[in-house]
């Protein structure tokens, strides 16, 4: 299995631009997250799915953020327009929904700098 | 006061050390309990999982959950300088996302 698919690894941008982010998720998996990790403010929860479908998105900053899951293999993270203060590691996590599994499997996660 | 709190380190030891790492969390709810271990540019990867209370050991690594104190630990035993990275507590209550502490980094020093 190859695991969680997260592209690009990296991304530098200026302000102002869009910014998407990809994210392929374990087969067979049918919980999707998205992360964000910081120094300051550790791995944050962003947004997830079950079976496609958000079920939480209050993690996500503001309106500039926004995130979809059209099939069960494919998630994108948009932030539109982009500022220096996104710059983060964005990680992309994957699990099944298992009352007594919790097991999250982690992408590498996207460098994403924004000037 | 933060859900879960972990002390940042850094935390340097010395090769053959016993390493012993810490959170503390204030949501009684939480019953699922886990120690991930992300190495610098990757991913963080499971560690260890332990339901409600009690100890687990696997190998080197032992965790320990007391739900009464609201306070878990990863101990490290023997440790080597491929154990350093940084190691995140992470928790949740049954159906909800995982929790994660802000996670102590380790240097084990050859």
């Amino acid at each position: 299995d190859a695991g969680v698919i997260q592209s690009p690894r990296h991304e530098v941008t200026e302000m102002g631009q869009e910014v998407t982010l990809r994210c392929k998720p374990i087969s067979g998996h049918n919980s999707l997250f998205w992360y964000r990790q910081t120094m300051m403010r550790g791995l944050e929860l962003l947004i997830y799915f079950n079976n496609n479908v958000p079920i939480d998105d209050s993690g996500m900053p503001e309106d500039r953020f926004s995130a979809k899951m059209p099939n069960a293999s494919f998630s994108t993270l948009k932030i539109q327009p982009s500022e220096p203060r996104d710059s983060a590691v964005y990680f992309c996590a994957s699990r099944i929904a298992d009352r007594f599994n919790e097991k999250l499997f982690f992408g590498s996660g996207t460098q994403l700098s924004v000037l | 006061q933060k859900e879960v709190e972990q002390d940042p380190g850094p935390l340097s030891v010395p090769e053959g050390a016993i390493v012993s790492l810490n959170c503390t969390y204030s949501n009684s709810a939480f019953q699922y309990f886990m120690w991930y271990r992300q190495y610098s540019r990757k991913g963080p990867e499971l560690l260890m999982y332990t339901y409600s209370s009690g100890n687990k050991e696997d190998g080197r690594f032992t965790a320990q959950v007391d739900k009464s104190s609201k306070y878990i630990s990863l101990f490290i035993r023997d440790s080597q300088p491929s154990d350093s990275a940084t190691y995140l507590c992470a928790m949740s209550a049954a159906g909800t996302p995982l929790v994660f502490g802000k996670g102590t980094r380790l240097s084990v020093i050859a």
